[in-house]
């Protein structure tokens, strides 16, 4: 079946450690999508790609970095920087045209030790 | 900038009635697309319904439908017939559709939704 894996559903940081967050996809989509939910709150775009190599920054980039070096997949580095990265992780990806919904991963849950 | 607005941060409604969620929204944009989504509690975001900005009908997908009012700016969701597995939060999002911007959403802050017996 076609879908967004992300992994690990659930993952913990220390204090000054970058983290990766994984993101594949295998329904042939050209964007793919970071957002950062909090909780009682929406989602918030972090990263997005329309492209392969190519990627800009969202609406709270600051303390992540991401990579486009294939298609099928667009992980999320969390890096020290990143002072508050307790949150739930979406992934998602779409054809880019307007008309076409977001479809999302499962979601990683980030806490700090 | 685009700005979604959802009022109503609980919900019930009891098993087979209907219900409606409210979303109100901003932007000086002529062409954009109106979306719902619901979340499980387990966490995954499931596509509900889309309204284009110049669709001259409203919206249906089974037991969804969307009342898009757009001089008031509105795309509430009715649910018809609740069911016991309709309790989630749900959101409203928006994306421009002008061609060479971006293919981004806007997310609403969700209505969470019990479904009572």
């Amino acid at each position: 079946d076609g879908g967004i894996t992300q992994s690990p559903k659930y993952l913990f940081r220390k204090e000054g450690q970058n983290v990766t967050l994984s993101c594949e996809q295998n329904l042939n989509h050209d964007a793919m999508y970071w957002y950062r939910q909090d909780p009682g709150q929406g989602l918030r775009l972090i990263y997005y790609s329309q492209i392969v190599n190519d990627f800009q920054k969202g609406d709270i980039a600051e303390g992540y970095s991401v990579s486009r070096e294939k298609k099928e997949s667009f992980p999320l580095t969390v890096t020290s920087a990143q002072k508050n990265p307790t949150a739930f992780y979406l992934c998602a990806s779409s054809m880019d045209r307007g008309s076409q919904p977001q479809h999302f991963g499962d979601g990683t849950r980030l806490s700090i030790l | 900038a685009q700005k979604i607005t959802q009022t109503q941060p609980g919900m019930f409604v009891q098993e087979k009635e209907a219900v409606t969620l409210d979303c109100t929204y901003d932007t000086s944009d002529q062409s954009y697309g109106l979306f719902w989504y619901k979340q499980p509690s387990s966490g995954e975001m499931i596509f509900l319904i889309y309204q284009g900005s110049y669709d001259e009908q409203n919206a249906t997908e089974g037991r969804y439908s969307l009342n898009f009012q757009k001089a008031r700016k509105s795309a509430n969701l009715v649910i018809s017939a609740s069911q016991l597995g309709d309790s989630a939060m749900y959101f409203c999002a928006m994306r421009e559709l002008t061609l060479g911007t971006a293919s981004k959403l806007t997310f609403g802050t969700g209505t969470r939704l019990q479904v009572t017996l």
